[in-house]
């Protein structure tokens, strides 16, 4: 079946640290592939998305590649900060009659300043 | 404008008593979702509904919970005889369309004494 694995935390990395962030996938098809982000005190919200394969989602400095070949979506940034402090969740949406989406159980990233 | 709005965002109970869980989507939304999220998971999936159906309830973990959206906005998430186990994050998303990228609101938290 579809299934979501993402790399266990809790990250802590220092200021301007090079950040990866790992999630691997199992789907019929190609969906579409996704990051949420959830901030300290606030809801889920997207961070970015990808399409199809080989797409490169991006959006505050942070990327992940659809990497269709070893089946992945790993997050970067170059140089974390401290507001980047966050749980981070891979997600994907699969077609039951509607769109389902399933997500990672999440990776909380500390950065320190 | 106007999120995803949840009420209440805190509810405790008593084991064995009734719960409903208020949310209101995006204005113009037609895709809602409902999750559940424990302690350092991820959201779990529990019902889709597409206009006023529910097109994916395969999630709702027994029937002591139910999901109503009457008019194809409000939805009400419904738990009977409550049960610790029942104790989480009660989150609710909309979409504009089934493609997968959700808006959520900052949840419900539910506690069963």
């Amino acid at each position: 079946g579809n299934s979501v694995t993402q790399m266990e935390g809790p990250v802590t990395l220092s200021e301007e640290a090079f950040l990866t962030i790992n999630c691997t996938y199992t789907a019929t098809g190609y969906p579409s592939l996704f990051w949420y982000v959830q901030y300290p005190g606030e809801g889920l919200q997207l961070l970015l998305k990808a399409t199809k394969a080989d797409d490169k989602g991006s959006n505050k400095g942070f990327e992940a590649t659809y990497r269709k070949e070893t089946t992945s979506f790993h997050l970067e940034k170059g140089s974390v900060q401290v507001s980047d402090s966050a749980v981070y969740f891979c997600a994907l949406p699969f077609n039951t009659g509607g769109f389902k989406t399933i997500f990672g159980a999440g990776t909380r990233l500390f950065v320190k300043a | 404008g106007a999120g995803v709005s949840q009420t209440p965002s805190n509810k405790v109970t008593e084991k064995g008593k009734y719960v409903e869980l208020r949310c209101d989507p995006i204005s113009g939304h037609t895709a809602l979702y409902w999750y559940r999220q424990s302690l350092g998971q991820g959201p779990e999936f529990l019902i889709y509904f597409q206009g006023t159906g529910a097109a994916d309830d395969s999630g709702l973990p027994n029937d002591r919970f139910f999901a109503v959206r009457p008019e194809g906005s409000v939805s009400t998430l419904k738990i009977q005889r409550t049960e610790r186990g029942d104790s989480a994050v009660y989150l609710c998303a909309s979409s504009p369309s089934p493609t997968g990228e959700l808006f959520f609101g900052e949840g419900s938290r539910l506690t069963v004494l």
